[in-house]
């Protein structure tokens, strides 16, 4: 266990479904944020999201939508993908201002679109 | 926007043999951090580089970060097969928590 937990750890969906991503860090944190791992890639930041407000939304497509109801809980909403959205979505967590150490990551998402 | 630059992208070793990876960029980096994920794992914090020319060491992993604050490299002596994994490098910006993060060099130790 990281302090950071995701469900689900696997996720099959078709290009039409709405599915959503959850991400809970019990840590304390202050800031909270989405990345995505594809293959030959780097990771690519898509959110990120400081005492519940987005301050960073790196031209990600609408078919992806945050949501942060509070410190502690962070999701990813998903609809109508693509193929080429497959990829490893990872929640992280970090303590900002005068914390500033390293991100601490969940175990992530797989995501197949089909 | 800031891009960080890391090479090898692969390197396979012999179990005892040493190994580097490198991190660079053509503009000054803000802060290092250096992160490992095994495979079919996540991302694990090592280690943070702040200062110009500051070098950390943790057991057998050395890392450094250049005088002008625009390369860094993580070094491994005799490495193991625990030491499978990829190794990234981020550069903790400016803007509020965001870290951009190198393409990763992907290890691979041979017994």
């Amino acid at each position: 266990e990281t302090g950071v937990t995701q469900t689900p750890r696997h996720l099959v969906m078709g290009m039409t479904n709405k599915k959503s991503l959850k991400c809970e860090q019990h840590l304390g944190h202050n800031a909270m944020y989405w990345y995505k791992q594809s293959a030959k890639k780097p990771l690519e930041l898509m959110f990120v999201y400081s005492l519940e407000e987005r301050v960073e939304n790196n031209s990600v497509p609408s078919r992806f939508s945050p949501e942060c109801p509070n410190s502690s809980h962070l999701f990813l909403h998903l609809h109508t993908l693509q193929p080429e959205d497959s990829a490893l979505y990872l929640c992280a967590s970090s303590q900002e201002r005068g914390g500033g150490y390293g991100y601490t990551f969940g175990s992530g998402t797989r995501l197949t679109v089909v | 926007g800031q891009q960080v630059m890391q090479i090898p992208q692969y390197q396979h070793v012999q179990e005892g043999e040493d190994f580097t990876t490198y991190c660079n960029s053509s503009t000054t980096l803000s802060n290092i951090q250096w992160y490992k994920q095994r495979p079919g794992g996540h991302p694990v914090f090592l280690i943070q580089l702040v200062k110009s020319g500051e070098v950390k060491k943790q057991k057998r992993l050395t890392f450094q970060f250049g005088e002008a604050k625009k390369n860094s490299s993580l070094h491994i002596t005799a490495t193991q097969t625990t030491d499978v994994g990829t190794y990234f490098c981020a550069d903790k910006g400016t803007s509020y928590g965001k870290l951009t993060f190198g393409q990763g060099t992907i290890l691979t130790v041979h017994p």
